[in-house]
């Protein structure tokens, strides 16, 4: 069935450190995957997407690839700081005859350390 | 340009009852899909509005319904209750073409919080 995973449930980082998130997705006709931020009681925060046909975006301290052979997703975060302390999810974007629709994978919990 | 809004913020409700929440999407957006989001999980797609019609529903029961509305604005309705109903919903819109992915991506409210007891 559809899917899309994650490999850590929660991640904990030294405030400066770099982060990396990873995913790993299973519809190989997904064209465009997304990364969202979500604090305590609050919607998913859009922070970065990538269409199919790029392996790589780059975008204010935060940078997501895209390995498509592998099926593979990650998110880096650079310089992490406190207030990236949140839960993290990658999403796949799946076309269906009509509209769209995004497949979630369960989040990754980002704990950063001061 | 005004963001996704939903409303209300939270709602608690008893099993058996029905249940109306409400969203206003983004400026220049067409599209609005809903989302249910169980604690400690993901979201998981409900259904897709485009043209005030259904375009798309994932593995909801009939019971889970909605509108839209001219303005673009939708509502999801639940009826019969059930204590699995508690969760998050989640409004999100986009604009949509038919063809290829959302121009710009989804825009997400902060949500419904729906408990059933």
């Amino acid at each position: 069935g559809e899917s899309v995973g994650l490999h850590l449930p929660t991640l904990s980082v030294q405030e400066g450190d770099n982060s990396i998130i990873n995913c790993a997705y299973s519809n190989s006709a997904s064209d465009y995957f997304i990364w969202y931020k979500q604090e305590s009681g609050k919607g998913p925060q859009f922070i970065i997407d990538i269409r199919s046909n790029m392996d790589k975006r780059q975008g204010q301290r935060v940078t997501v690839l895209l390995n498509k052979t592998v099926k593979h997703l990650s998110l880096q975060i650079a310089a992490t700081q406190p207030g990236d302390s949140a839960v993290y999810f990658c999403a796949e974007n799946i076309k269906r005859e009509y509209g769209n629709k995004l497949v979630f994978g369960a989040g990754t919990i980002l704990r950063v350390k001061s | 340009e005004t963001g996704v809004t939903q409303s209300p913020t939270h709602l608690i409700k008893t099993r058996g009852q029905q249940v109306t929440l409400r969203c206003s999407s983004q400026s220049g957006h067409n599209t609005v899909s809903w989302y249910q989001q169980a604690l400690g999980q993901g979201p998981q797609f409900i259904f897709q509005y485009y043209r005030e019609e259904e375009n798309g529903r994932g593995n909801f029961p009939p019971r889970f319904s909605g509108l839209q509305f001219p303005n673009y604005s939708s509502e999801l309705n639940v009826n019969a209750l059930e204590l699995d109903d508690s969760a998050l919903y989640l409004c999100a819109s986009s604009l949509e073409w038919g063809t290829g992915p959302p121009n710009y991506g989804y825009t997400f409210g902060s949500g419904t919080r729906l408990t059933v007891v």
